[in-house]
């Protein structure tokens, strides 16, 4: 199994230039997530996404969009880039049981964007 | 204050050296607790998680949480050069219906274990 792939591996982007940052994963998780992470800070969640048609919120969700049309795809958009927007970005994913989602986030290798 | 405190270091051990690495949290709803390490350029992957308080020992590493102080370890004995990576602790608390589930991470801590 490749697990969560992400492309593009590195992008730079002029300011106010758009792109979708892909996400796919191959072990029928339910639960994705997309993150940012910036020098020397933690992980800070972007949009979740809970199944196919569902998504919502995190703490940072401001210039962004996602969609979630299948269980495996979660692309993340970037309508506008602002300098703001440079880090580095994760894909994770996560199943469910009964009691609901287990806390292990399985993570994708990122993608580094750089906006000028 | 924020709600996940966490040291960055970076921290700098010989090879066998017993390391520790901390946490602090303010949010007592916290219930889950994990360690996840993320190689340079790598995705994080989980290391270790543990369910409220008390000790989890997987081969070299223990995980220790101490709710009453709202404290969280990870210790590792033997320390290896592979050890070298960011490590960050991560928390949650109890799920309560969909949507309500996310992780609260640290700012991860650097350790480099010197040959």
């Amino acid at each position: 199994n490749a697990g969560v792939t992400q492309t593009p591996k590195f992008r730079i982007l002029k300011i106010g230039q758009s792109m979708t940052l892909q996400c796919t994963q191959d072990m029928n998780h339910n639960y994705m997530y997309w993150y940012r992470q910036d020098p020397g800070m933690g992980l800070k969640l972007i949009y979740y996404s809970v199944g196919a048609g569902i998504t919502d919120k995190g703490e940072v969700p401001n210039g962004y969009n996602v969609s979630r049309s299948t269980t495996e795809d979660f692309p993340l958009r970037l309508e506008l880039a602002a300098p703001s927007q440079t880090s580095v970005y994760f894909c994770a994913s996560s199943y469910t049981k009964a009691t609901g989602p287990v806390h292990e986030q399985y993570f994708g290798p990122g993608t580094r964007l750089t906006v000028t | 204050q924020k709600e996940v405190e966490q040291d960055p270091g970076p921290l700098s051990v010989p090879e066998g050296a017993i390391v520790s690495l901390n946490c602090t949290y303010s949010n007592s709803a916290f219930q889950y607790f994990m360690w996840y390490r993320q190689y340079s350029r790598k995705g994080p992957e989980l290391l270790m998680y543990t369910y409220s308080s008390g000790n989890k020992e997987d081969g070299r590493f223990t995980a220790q949480v101490d709710k009453s102080s709202k404290y969280i370890s990870l210790f590792i004995r033997d320390s290896q050069p592979s050890d070298s990576a960011t490590y960050l602790c991560a928390m949650s608390g109890e799920y309560s219906g969909a949507g309500s589930y996310q992780l609260t991470f640290g700012k991860g801590t650097k350790l480099s274990v010197i040959p």
